[in-house]
């Protein structure tokens, strides 16, 4: 069954101290790896689609990596305004035409000044 | 260019009630995707539609539907509402190609008491 797990699911930094999310996933095929971050009670806000093992994406102090079983969003020099919950969906190869995106549960990440 | 729009952003209904949430896509989209959020269960899949065909349904009880429109908006119903059924219901537009990236709008937060 595919699906997709994110760690750990709360974090808390210090304004300044980078770190790492980890989105890992089982999918006998991968179309397509997306990020979103969710502010509370609004919808998820994109971030970064990620094709194929080794790509890279950058935006502000945000870095996405990919690998066959597992992407990574990185934070470098967190600020307040970073804090949110970020989402990771797979896309799986098969299953026909369709957009459908399978969900990890997300991490919560405050950053604190 | 305007965002995915979705009406009403709150509704509160009692058990048994039906409700009809609306969703404007982007301009140009033509796929629509709903998804249920909940604390418990995260982000699910209900359905998409791509030019006013379902394209794919989740795992819910057909009490829960949906249709899409010439001009691309969508509607989905649930019918005799369980408590269950809050949370809150996002709905995503895309172009309508595999892996495409999807845009959210901001959700109707359903409270069924």
């Amino acid at each position: 069954e595919d699906q997709v797990t994110q760690s750990p699911e709360a974090l808390r930094l210090q304004e300044g101290e980078s770190s790492s999310l980890n989105c890992s996933y089982t999918v006998s095929g991968l179309r397509g790896l997306f990020w979103y971050r969710q502010d509370p009670g609004k919808g998820p806000e994109f971030l970064f689609t990620l094709y194929s093992a080794g790509e890279e994406k950058e935006k502000e102090r945000l870095k996405a990596t990919l690998t066959k079983k597992e992407s990574f969003l990185h934070i470098t020099a967190p600020k307040p305004e970073d804090s949110a919950t970020y989402l990771c969906a797979i896309r799986p190869l098969f299953g026909g035409a369709t957009n459908k995106l399978i969900f990890g549960t997300g991490t919560l990440l405050a950053v604190q000044p | 260019k305007a965002g995915v729009t979705q009406t009403p952003r709150y509704l509160i209904k009692t058990r048994g009630q039906q409700v009809t949430l609306s969703c404007s896509p982007i301009s140009g989209h033509r796929s629509v995707s709903w998804y249920q959020q909940t604390p418990g269960q995260g982000l699910q899949f209900l359905f998409e539609y791509f030019s006013e065909t379902q394209r794919n349904k989740g795992n819910f009880p057909g009490r829960f539907s949906g249709r899409q429109f010439s001009n691309s908006r969508s509607e989905m119903n649930v019918s005799t509402l369980e408590l269950g059924d809050s949370a809150l219901y996002l709905c995503a537009s895309s172009r309508g190609g595999n892996a495409e990236t999807q845009y959210f709008g901001p959700g109707t937060r359903l409270l069924v008491l």
